[in-house]
């Protein structure tokens, strides 16, 4: 079974725009992770982000953490072609995953 | 080595052939975990190894799925007579903590595509 959701499904944008993904769990975390995977490829990390923490930032990815509500959210700014790929969240030693969301950044 | 290991690349099993499917961490990590990742699905979580202590295994779909990792390093993931179901995407991941900091996330391999025909 799976830990999260993350929603929409799918996403295509234009290169240059936002891309926002959302992610909901169920159980209670210390922490929340996100993981981008290219076509045939394994998982690449992008980001951790505490329990305690509601906000981070790294690079051009800015995360969002509501416990209350147990979700996240992934923001990629200013959207490159070399940004299409699926994105995961996980959380938990197991690190349990949802089904992702298919990312297509259209040049 | 700089990254993890997965081996082979592609595998073709007849159904009832038994595979293994080997994964080499990143030197000196200290957590394993194994998935199964089925075609436009995330990972599913098989086993978990910490050294070379399995720690959880709760994820193994059956008793045909079989893990070890006999020196805490290498490990293999070995499905005995393989059925059509098992087809999908196994992908082996290594940590050098024992739970994920901000500092380390998991390193995963570029997995296993077995396919039972």
């Amino acid at each position: 079974s799976q830990q999260g959701e993350e929603d929409p499904q799918a996403l295509s944008i234009q290169e240059g725009e936002n891309a926002t993904m959302n992610c909901s769990y169920k159980t209670s975390i210390n922490n929340l992770q996100w993981y981008r995977q290219n076509s045939g490829r394994g998982l690449v990390h992008l980001i951790l982000i505490r329990s305690n923490e509601r906000e981070k930032h790294s690079g051009r990815l800015r995360v969002t953490l509501d416990t209350s509500k147990k979700s996240s959210s992934l923001l990629i700014t200013a959207s490159r072609a070399a940004d299409t790929a699926s994105y995961f969240c996980g959380s938990g030693s197991r690190l349990t995953f949802g089904e992702g969301t298919q990312l297509t950044v259209n040049p | 080595g700089a990254g993890v290991s997965q081996s082979p690349r592609y595998k073709v099993a007849k159904r009832g052939q038994d595979v293994a499917l080997r994964c080499d961490p990143i030197s000196g990590h200290v957590s394993l975990f194994w998935y199964q990742q089925a075609l436009g699905q995330g990972p599913e979580f098989l086993t978990y190894f910490q050294n070379e202590a399995q720690l959880d295994k709760s994820g193994l779909p059956s008793d045909r799925f079989f893990a070890e990792r006999p020196e805490g390093s290498v490990s293999t993931l070995k499905i005995q007579r393989t059925q059509k179901e098992d087809s999908a995407v196994y992908l082996c991941a290594s940590s050098l903590v024992l739970l994920p900091t901000v500092n380390y996330g998991y390193t995963f391999g570029s997995g296993t595509r077995l396919t039972v025909v």
